[in-house]
């Protein structure tokens, strides 16, 4: 598959645990996302990566919540110390630029459903 | 001011009918737009980008108001399978961050 890849698809953890989630973005994108969704809610921007950059980490909840990028491919989202409030969809993606570099299409994982007990 | 607003709805049409709704932004330096759509439960895809004026693919046309600051999506002839939450995410070209609007559900009745 050439799409994006997260993981783990479910995680049910205990309150005060930490989680990571993986994201595999499509080989060759510059610009990797982490969003958030709750149940009926929108997507809620968490931070991006320019190659292994986060320009604006502005959206992240708390200190509880950390990010990296290696190699200008995977990301990995920390969860410390979790919470019931933490429970959602999280959701990756990588945004690929089109010829002439003024549109592209952002590409979506399935998404990593967290469960906090 | 939210960055990016939209009428969560849901707007609840007959099939065949024709349906738009809007989507304002703040940020007057906003380029392009991108339409996503999201089934229940299931990521967003991609279902329209806009740079100029507007843009038409079938039965979808999204308009562009740069001097309001919005963006609507027309559906004509909805089908059953248009059901889902619209999502509208302005882009500046300078920028790769994509902030989405909380979307639009609609949902088509035989």
């Amino acid at each position: 598959g050439a799409g994006v890849s997260q993981s783990p698809s479910n995680k049910v953890t205990e309150k005060g645990k930490d989680v990571e989630l993986r994201c595999d973005p499509i080989s060759g994108h510059t610009a990797l996302y982490w969003y958030r969704q709750s149940l009926g809610q929108g997507l809620e921007f968490l931070i991006y990566f320019q190659g292994n950059s986060a320009p604006d980490k502005s959206g992240l909840p708390s200190d509880r919540f950390s990010a990296e990028r290696t190699g200008g491919s995977v990301s990995t989202l920390t969860i410390q110390r979790t919470q019931q409030e933490d429970s959602a969809v999280y959701l990756c993606a990588s945004f690929e630029l089109l010829a002439g570099g003024r549109t592209g299409e952002l590409f979506f994982g399935e998404g990593s459903r967290l469960t906090v007990l | 001011r939210k960055e990016v607003e939209q009428d969560p709805g849901p707007f609840n049409v007959p099939e065949g009918a024709t349906v738009a709704f809007n989507c304002t932004y703040s940020n007057s330096a906003s380029q392009s737009f991108f339409w996503y759509r999201q089934d229940c439960r299931k990521e967003p895809k991609l279902l329209m980008s806009v740079y100029s004026s507007g843009n038409e693919d079938g039965r979808f046309t999204a308009q562009l108001n740069r001097a309001s600051q919005y963006i609507s999506l027309l559906i004509r002839d909805s089908k059953l399978s248009d059901s889902a939450t619209y999502l509208c995410v302005p882009r500046m070209d300078s920028s790769y961050k994509l902030i989405f609007g909380s979307g639009t559900r609609l949902l088509v009745r035989p």
